[in-house]
């Protein structure tokens, strides 16, 4: 079974300074996706940026980049020039590219942004 | 607007009163699916559906039923709620695999609680 782990369930940052958020995932599939959505406060899930296995190059949104690490198995979102208002819950998802869509997700990490 | 529209937004229930929450998107879509998010366990899948009529569990179906009889709809359905299904849901929808991006669209949650 898929499996995705966040290990760093709360995290904080300087306002406009960089965070990097961890992601791990298990998986015997080789054609996949992995997301990282977020949920601020209102509770409503965001999709922030979205990766395709088969591409070697890291998705960037702006100000969000990742660092997919096919091999390691590894996903981690860069926040840049952090604001007050990308504070929130972050998790980590997967699913697989064939078949149906049984998004994964992991634990979660909390981002608090520091004025 | 593309939306997926959940309903209600906060209940609160007695324990083994039937209850019904209602999931609608307006954008096609053939994969629907049901999460509870609770702290510390991230989100986990109840029910999915690749299509009308077919329906599967996920990672925690107990006590919870769904049906989808139109393609538009997938009704969450807790026949005789009991308090540790107090949590929050989410209803989500997506294009089958292979002809999308892999993204899930969530409604906005429904906060339930069960005494």
């Amino acid at each position: 079974a898929q499996t995705v782990t966040q290990s760093q369930p709360e995290m904080s940052v300087q306002e406009a300074e960089t965070v990097t958020l961890s992601c791990t995932y298990d998986t015997s599939e080789s054609d996949y996706y992995l997301f990282w959505y977020k949920q601020p406060p209102s509770r409503q899930m965001i999709l922030v940026i979205r990766q395709e296995a088969y591409k070697q190059q890291n998705a960037t949104e702006n100000r969000f980049s990742v660092n997919f690490q096919k091999a390691a198995k590894s996903f981690s979102l860069k926040i840049s020039d952090s604001q007050l208002g990308d504070a929130a819950m972050y998790f980590c998802a997967y699913s697989i590219r064939s078949g149906n869509t049984p998004l994964v997700f992991g634990k979660g990490t909390r981002l608090s942004v520091i004025a | 607007e593309a939306q997926v529209t959940q309903n209600p937004r906060y209940l609160i229930t007695v324990t083994g009163k039937k209850l019904t929450v209602t999931c609608s998107q307006n954008m096609n879509h053939e994969y629907m699916s049901w999460y509870r998010q609770d702290p510390g366990l991230g989100l986990r899948q109840i029910y999915y559906s690749m299509n009308v009529e077919v329906t599967d569990k996920g990672d925690v179906p107990e006590g919870y039923k769904v049906s989808r009889k139109e393609k538009r709809n997938f009704p969450l359905i807790l026949e005789s709620p009991s308090p540790n299904q107090t949590s929050l849901y989410f209803c989500a929808s997506g294009g089958v695999q292979g002809r999308d991006t892999g993204e899930l669209f969530f409604g906005e949650g429904s906060r339930l609680t069960v005494l």
